[in-house]
């Protein structure tokens, strides 16, 4: 299967500070990336998606001014946790989509420590 | 009503045997849908996706699909410890999205 690249898998920062996650798309084009949030023995809860050149779409409830989303190619999608405060710490978890929802294809995932 | 629900499980089974696992929707106009098996720490992986009434079968894996009931469920025959994780039920409600439920735990004892 296609393969998504995110990184870093971990990080851990300090309170305030702002944090970027990379999610990369390697041997395909991706024209939609998702990322998601998942806490401890919960689901998946999609955050927002994301449109090569375009301004993403935040689901009800995710603040687009503290999860900054730029999707800057087809290849490439960074989501920046601004001023992460300790409730910011969870699993993150992208995923990109090669044309169809049956293809699509999930990060490794990086876990937000916010101390 | 939550979109996607799912028990949370645990199921225990013992190696060898089948496990059942079940979901239900709420969006009746739901079109497509997925079974991805998670492991503690790690992401999702799809097992399988079903568009269609009716049974689809790949290898030890069974997924049903009953849109009248608004029900689907996936079978694991011949169960084995590797198969213990968590199974996510995801549903396309358009959009371009996936809602998933929060996962049953399957534990298969050797």
């Amino acid at each position: 299967g296609a393969v998504v690249s995110q990184h870093p898998s971990w990080v851990i920062c300090k309170s305030g500070t702002s944090v970027k996650i990379e999610c990369r798309s390697l041997d395909f084009q991706a024209t939609t990336m998702f990322w998601y949030r998942q806490f401890p023995k919960q689901s998946l809860m999609l955050m927002a998606t994301s449109n090569e050149g375009s301004k993403a779409t935040y689901e009800q409830g995710v603040e687009k001014d503290k999860f900054l989303i730029n999707h800057a190619s087809l290849t490439l999608s960074t989501l920046t946790v601004t001023s992460a405060h300790p409730e910011d710490s969870s699993f993150y978890i992208c995923s990109a989509e090669q044309g169809a929802a049956e293809k699509l294809f999930f990060g490794s995932g990086t876990q937000l420590s916010v101390l | 009503q939550k979109e996607v629900e799912q028990n949370s499980g645990p199921l225990s089974v013992p190696e060898g045997a089948i496990a059942s696992l079940n979901c239900t929707y709420s969006d009746r106009g739901s079109q497509s849908f997925f079974w991805y098996r998670q492991y503690s720490g790690k992401s999702p992986e799809l097992i399988m996706f079903i568009y269609s009434n009716g049974d689809k079968e790949d290898g030890r894996f069974t997924a049903q699909l009953n849109k009248a009931s608004q029900y689907v469920s996936l079978l694991i025959r011949d169960s084995q410890p590797s198969d213990s994780a968590t199974y996510l039920c995801a549903v396309n409600t358009g959009f371009q999205k996936l809602v998933f439920g929060t996962g049953t735990r399957l534990l298969v004892s050797p």
